[in-house]
Order: C-alpha cells, then structure tokens, then sequence
C-alpha cells in the first residue's frame, strides 16, 4: 500500500459517456499528478496540482478534465473519449519543495477502455 | 532534448542470477535519476534515487549506479527470486529549463524457479 488509492481499477466506456477518476493521497503531500501509460510509450504527464492549484498541463486534450479540491484529492473528469485515449491512468503525490529530489508515490492505477 | 532508453526490453533468466539492467540518457544535466518497479496493471514503486551528486544507492539485494557524466545508470539485482519478476522503469529528473521526469520504456524481468 503506498498511502495514493485510485478508484476505479477498472473502467469501460463508450465515447458519449461521462466519467471520473478518482484519486486520494494519505500522505500529507502538496503535489499530486496525473500520468497516461499506453502500451510502447513512456510515462505522459498530463496534469500536475501544487497545493491545489494546476501549475502544468501538458497540451492535454480538454476532453480530459483535472479537478483538486484540495491536496488529498484529486480527478479526472472524462467527456466524450476516443478509443486512442485506452491507458492506465495512473496518480501519483509527492511532497515538492525546494529540493528535486522529491520522490513520487504512485497509486494502482484505473485501466481505461474505450468502446 | 532528453531521451532515456533502456536495454534490453525484455529479460528471462533462471532464480538465483546475478543482473543488470541498464539506463542511459542524453543530456547530463539532471537532478536525480530514479528506477521504479510496476508490477502487471499496477501502479509504479520507488525502488533507488540516487541523486546527480551520488555514485550510487543501495536497498537490499538491489544496487543502482549512476555516471553522469556518460550518461548511464545500471540496476543491479544479487541473487534474483521470482518475486522480482515485473517491470523496471528509469526516470530521470531534468535540470534547467525543462524540470520534468522522462521515462524509459522499461525493461521486463521474469525471474523463472
């Protein structure tokens, strides 16, 4: 358990549908972020949350949707997908500072099926 | 523009070996180099972070170097277990202008009993 839970693990959806990821930190941290792993690719980042405010978003498509309530959660709004957006969604938190040396804590994930 | 790539893509060895993973990256200014572990549909583990200063970390039967300056890291695994099988990503944290983490595409081990 690495303290960042992620629900759901699993989601199939059609392209007209509306949905959201969730994620939720137990760690205190400041920073939270949101990754697509697709099959063959690095790592993308898409969004990332310092103390609730988005401070980058990596020319996401706006059909992808970040929300941070506060710095324990944090979504992923999804609207009207494609089936190229089928990933594994994963969130990750660290505690960013001064140093760059932060590590990053990742959660299980949500696996992502567009029909 | 940094690029991290990692060999071999795949590994099959017997339990019990002795093996490296290897990362290796174009720019040398970084901040840190990171591996992680990601077990199948699963999120990702911080193993090692050894940072631009350091020659190297160690964690139990793992050890990870870095030489900066060639722009290589290996993954060093003692005495290998089934349980070890999974996925090894390298990220490394750039320095400068573009402060992100780039990633490998990872190497995947099977450790066979």
């Amino acid at each position: 358990e690495t303290g960042v839970t992620q629900t759901p693990r699993h989601l199939v959806m059609g392209m007209t549908n509306k949905k959201s990821l969730k994620c939720e930190q137990h760690l205190g941290h400041n920073a939270m972020y949101w990754y697509k792993q697709s099959a063959k690719k690095p790592l993308e980042l898409m969004f990332v949350y310092n103390f609730k405010e988005q401070t980058e978003n990596n020319s996401v498509p706006s059909r992808f949707s970040p929300e941070c309530p506060n710095s324990s959660h944090l979504f992923l709004h999804l609207h009207t997908l494609q089936p190229e957006d089928s990933a594994l969604y994963l969130c990750a938190s660290s505690q960013a500072g001064t140093d760059d040396n932060e590590k990053l804590f990742f959660g299980s994930g949500t696996q992502l099926s567009v029909l | 523009k940094q690029e991290v790539t990692q060999i071999p893509a795949a590994l099959s060895v017997p339990e019990g070996e002795n093996l490296v993973l290897n990362c290796s990256f174009t720019d040398s200014a970084i901040y840190n180099l990171q591996w992680f572990r990601q077990d199948p549909g699963k999120g990702l583990t911080s193993l090692l972070l050894i940072q631009s200063s350091q020659r190297e970390q160690t964690s139990g039967r793992l050890n990870a170097s870095l030489d900066k300056s060639s722009g290589r890291s290996t993954l060093y695994i003692a005495a290998s277990q089934p349980g070890d099988s999974a996925t090894y990503l390298c990220a490394v944290h750039n320095a400068g202008n573009n402060r992100k983490l780039i990633w490998g595409l990872g190497t995947s081990l099977a450790v066979n009993p």
